[in-house]
């Protein structure tokens, strides 16, 4: 079955830390994206990356950044949490689909609570 | 810009009951359209697709047609059972195909 693998289901820590999300997806899968999920604000792109080495910004990138050195591992990186950013963050993967459309595949989600 | 509009949540139905969420869309020219899934303490999952207008895509019971005169994409179902309970998301592939876009999301919740 495939599947893309967050590292965590709940993480906490505490305010000005470097936080790291880890994304695995076995899926061979060209495309990887991060999202943060809010009540009332539905799913809001953070970064997405098309390319191991490649990355792109979302509507959200402030106080983000990303890392892809290997295919199928996609990281977030919370540079100094702050408590604004305590959040569900999903993690999807999908594949190249040149000017097809290919639906993307979610993992179960981080819960990070910042203190 | 593309976007998409849903109907606000929660909805709350019972067992049985007849189920349908709106879902309407902006975009240039005629996108595939999506509806995801999201169960409690998991991700989003594909629910159903339709690639073209008046394309009917259908999985677990739901349906929705693509209405290009309407610019919509409602979803429906016919019986809703306890297990159904979950957030139901709206979807289009942004203009030049990497993003999608989401609406904010129908919460459902059936009773008993």
């Amino acid at each position: 079955d495939v599947k893309v693998t967050q590292s965590s289901r709940y993480l906490v820590k505490r305010t000005g830390e470097k936080v790291f999300l880890e994304c695995v997806q076995d899926m061979d899968h060209e495309n990887m994206f991060w999202y943060r999920q809010d009540p009332g604000l539905g799913l809001r792109l953070i970064y997405f990356s098309y390319d191991v080495k490649m990355k792109e910004k979302g509507d959200i990138p402030e106080g983000y950044s990303v890392s892809r050195e290997k295919k199928e591992r996609f990281s977030l990186i919370l540079e100094s949490a702050s408590t604004n950013q305590t959040s569900m963050y999903l993690c999807a993967s999908s594949p190249a689909g040149g000017l097809v459309y290919q639906p993307q595949h979610f993992g179960d989600g981080t819960r990070l609570s910042i203190l | 810009g593309d976007s998409v509009t849903q109907m606000e949540g929660p909805v709350t139905l019972s067992e049985e009951a007849f189920l349908t969420i709106n879902c309407t869309y902006t975009a240039t020219g005629y996108p595939s359209l999506f509806w995801y899934v999201q169960y409690p303490g998991e991700g989003l999952q594909l629910l159903l697709k339709a690639t073209k207008a008046d394309d009917k895509g259908s999985n677990k019971g739901f349906e929705a047609t693509y209405r290009k005169e309407t610019t919509s994409f409602h979803l429906e179902k016919g019986s809703v059972q306890v297990s159904d309970s979950a957030v139901y998301f709206c979807a289009l592939p942004s203009t030049g195909g990497f993003k999608t876009i989401f609406g904010a999301g129908t919460r459902l919740f059936v009773k008993a």
